[in-house]
């Protein structure tokens, strides 16, 4: 089975701080992992994904993100925040079958 | 690429009511995906489809729900007897379907609020 765990519901950084926003993740298999982006009332947007290979994923916006096996981690980061990114970031696992399992969600503030 | 539209994308209805939701996957798309999102959650998976089959369903997806996708086009989500509690955002994604775990894009969602 496969689970995301993303710590704490809600990070606030001031504009040209540097974004981190952790995701651990659980899984029976060789994961896959992505990281999506929701402004309000829309749907989700693909932000970056790792399947295999390079370890240091690069996405839209200047997000990156890095595949840590032994930590079983995938945080995204991005050196300097910009008041357009305030939206909620999921970070999600393929399993079996097709699906995507998300996790909570993070809620991200960039302060002016 | 015009992307996956969904419709309606707002709809207030009162218990017990039955209500319809269209999804139309991007052009060729052969998967198409159901998830429901409620308030400070992710995504939670529903169903899917490869072409017209329906391969998956969870076990969120009571009795009272069906999803259909009669031609490998669009597909529909009917609740019946709507409950409070299935007041959420339902999500459609779609993915090419050439195997693989492939990127899934989705729609704007249509956000449903039962009285």
């Amino acid at each position: 089975a496969q689970s995301v765990t993303q710590l704490g519901s809600h990070v606030s950084v001031s504009e040209g701080a540097l974004v981190l926003l952790r995701c651990n993740y659980s899984s029976s298999v060789p994961p896959y992992l992505f990281w999506y982006v929701q402004y309000p009332n829309q749907g989700l947007q693909l932000l970056l994904k790792y399947t295999t290979g390079a370890t240091l994923v690069k996405g839209i916006n200047g997000f990156e993100a890095e595949f840590k096996k032994s930590e079983t981690s995938f945080h995204l980061t991005k050196p300097s925040a910009h008041m357009s990114d305030a939206a909620e970031y999921f970070c999600a696992v393929y399993g079996a079958n097709s699906k995507l399992t998300f996790g909570k969600g993070i809620t991200l503030s960039v302060r002016p | 690429d015009t992307g996956v539209s969904q419709d309606p994308r707002h709809k207030i209805t009162k218990r017990g009511q039955n209500v319809t939701f269209r999804c139309d996957p991007i052009s060729e798309h052969n998967r198409l995906y159901w998830y429901r999102q409620t308030l400070g959650q992710g995504p939670e998976f529903l169903t899917y489809f490869q072409n017209e089959a329906q391969l998956e369903k969870s076990r969120l997806l009571s009795d009272r729900f069906s999803a259909e996708r009669p031609k490998g086009s669009f597909s529909t989500l009917e609740i019946q007897r709507t409950e409070q509690g299935d007041s959420a955002m339902y999500l459609c994604a779609s993915s090419p379907g050439t195997g693989g775990q492939e990127t899934q894009y989705f729609g704007p969602g249509t956000r449903l609020l039962v009285l």
